[in-house]
């Protein structure tokens, strides 16, 4: 049972664009929310996160919008660049630190 | 400063055998994390460990046992390898309490025949 969901596998974007990736979840006890980005054959590294009792996180280009009502987060890249072509994970944590992953959305900036 | 190192990086088993993968970070962190990634399915924990001498079942736990040797090494041995067990295996660690962000090794890729 997935608690964590990104349902788009992949997006492409241009160069220079912005970049929006998605992000739902099942469990209200889901208090802090992150997002990792993943190269091929290295392991995940933490981009940037959020609270609970925030709505917004930003951090240079990337922004990250929490809206728990809806139970949904986004990952905004602004701008685009090549070397963001990857791919990211959204994970919530709900106790003990442990992380519940979604499956993932392939990035491709196009220059 | 290393961080979070995996050996090894790649390994194939046949049915029935056993291996330990290893784990070991130098940041001096309390918490330690097994993973496993399947494709279609994101990561899944398979055990932690808060701190040193305690270890916990994740989500996927059956088929694995771990040790937490130390504050810097944490393993995971398979006892009867089996192929539902292939896929990409990572560790991680982080500061705990209220440092929730968690800092991945480069994976260890196994694949059993």
């Amino acid at each position: 049972d997935q608690q964590v969901k990104q349902n788009s596998p992949s997006l492409s974007v241009q160069e220079g664009r912005i970049s929006i990736l998605n992000c739902d979840y099942t469990n209200s006890m889901f208090d802090y929310f992150l997002w990792y980005k993943k190269y091929p054959a290295e392991g995940p590294t933490f981009l940037i996160s959020i609270s609970s009792i925030k709505d917004k996180n930003e951090d240079g280009r990337f922004t990250v919008f929490l809206n728990k009502s809806a139970k949904h987060l986004s990952l905004h890249i602004v701008p685009s660049q090549p070397g963001d072509s990857a791919v990211y994970f959204c994970a919530a944590v709900k106790w003990a630190n442990n992380l519940f992953f979604g499956t993932g959305t392939r990035l491709t900036v196009i220059p | 400063n290393a961080g979070v190192t995996q050996t090894p990086k790649f390994q194939v088993l046949k049915t029935g055998q056993s291996m330990t993968l290893q784990c070991a970070q130098d940041m001096n962190h309390n918490s330690m994390y097994w993973y496993r990634q399947d494709p279609g399915m994101g990561l899944r924990l398979i055990y932690y460990s808060a701190s040193e001498g305690t270890t916990d079942k994740g989500e996927v736990p059956n088929g694995y046992n771990v040790s937490r040797l130390n504050k810097r090494e944490f393993s995971l041995r398979l006892e009867s390898a089996a192929p539902s067990q292939t896929s990409v295996y990572f560790c991680a660690s982080s500061g705990g309490g209220s440092s929730y962000e968690q800092y991945f090794g480069p994976g260890t890729r196994l694949t059993v025949t």
